[in-house]
């Protein structure tokens, strides 16, 4: 059974960079066909797409988000992150690292983490 | 920017249907995700490819596709599925998703 744990500071300060990591259990990273994906969810709001990391490095974020948004992989550690730059108020939010199964086009987001929520604040 | 647009709110009475759109603002349509979120959870995906059941999800939840909107039908509605509901897409050009507006399903 596949696992996703996300770790990182829960108070963050205004213009810095936020920097979350998910830790895969239960299988290797980089092993079958799956996007490794991040998203997030303001208190008492809806969803948003953050971007997501192939198997092989390929990315893609959410246009909005892109210009302060990079998503790596650690392969060695099973791991993956999530840095957001430049960030303000509006960047609080419980953040999700969560699998997509992507075979023959997508099967959506099957495995989620338990969130992680990030307060950006001085 | 592409948008996903869904019903803030849907009341149902214990076993009727609920049905719930999901519409886009532009074609081309790519397939369509469904994920239902309980109070302090996790999402957890209902619907995959606009229509196909992931193993373990009651029969009573299924997915259509009519050009730019999809629906989401929970048939004889239980009161363990009130939760927020949320449909995904791509983009047109398919390089990133979105996210429906969410709707909160209410078991009356």
């Amino acid at each position: 059974q596949v696992q996703l744990q996300e770790s990182g500071p829960g108070l963050v300060k205004p213009s810095q960079t936020l920097s979350l990591t998910c830790t895969v259990s239960g299988g290797s990273i980089s092993s079958g066909s799956y996007y490794w994906s991040w998203i997030r969810q303001p208190a008492g709001k809806g969803l948003e797409w953050i971007g997501r990391i192939y198997t092989s490095g390929s990315t893609n974020y959410n246009p909005s988000l892109k210009s302060r948004v990079t998503i790596s992989v650690d392969t060695s550690k099973n791991q993956f992150s999530l840095k957001l730059s430049s960030v303000t108020a509006a960047d609080t939010a419980v953040y999700y690292c969560a699998r997509e199964n992507y075979g023959s086009g997508s099967y959506g987001v099957d495995y989620w983490g338990q969130g992680t929520l990030v307060t950006v604040s001085s | 920017s592409y948008e996903l647009t869904q019903p803030p709110s849907v009341s149902v009475s214990p076993g009727q249907t609920a049905r719930i759109t999901c519409s886009a603002d532009a074609l081309p349509k790519h397939y369509t995700y469904w994920y239902q979120q309980k109070p302090g959870q996790a999402p957890m995906l209902v619907i995959y490819k606009d229509s196909e059941r992931p193993s373990g999800i009651p029969e009573r939840f299924s997915g259509s596709s009519s050009g730019t909107t999809v629906t989401l039908t929970i048939s004889g509605v239980q009161a363990e599925d009130e939760a927020d509901y949320y449909c995904q897409s791509a983009d047109s050009s398919n390089t990133y998703y979105v996210f429906g507006t969410g709707t909160k399903v209410t078991v009356l």
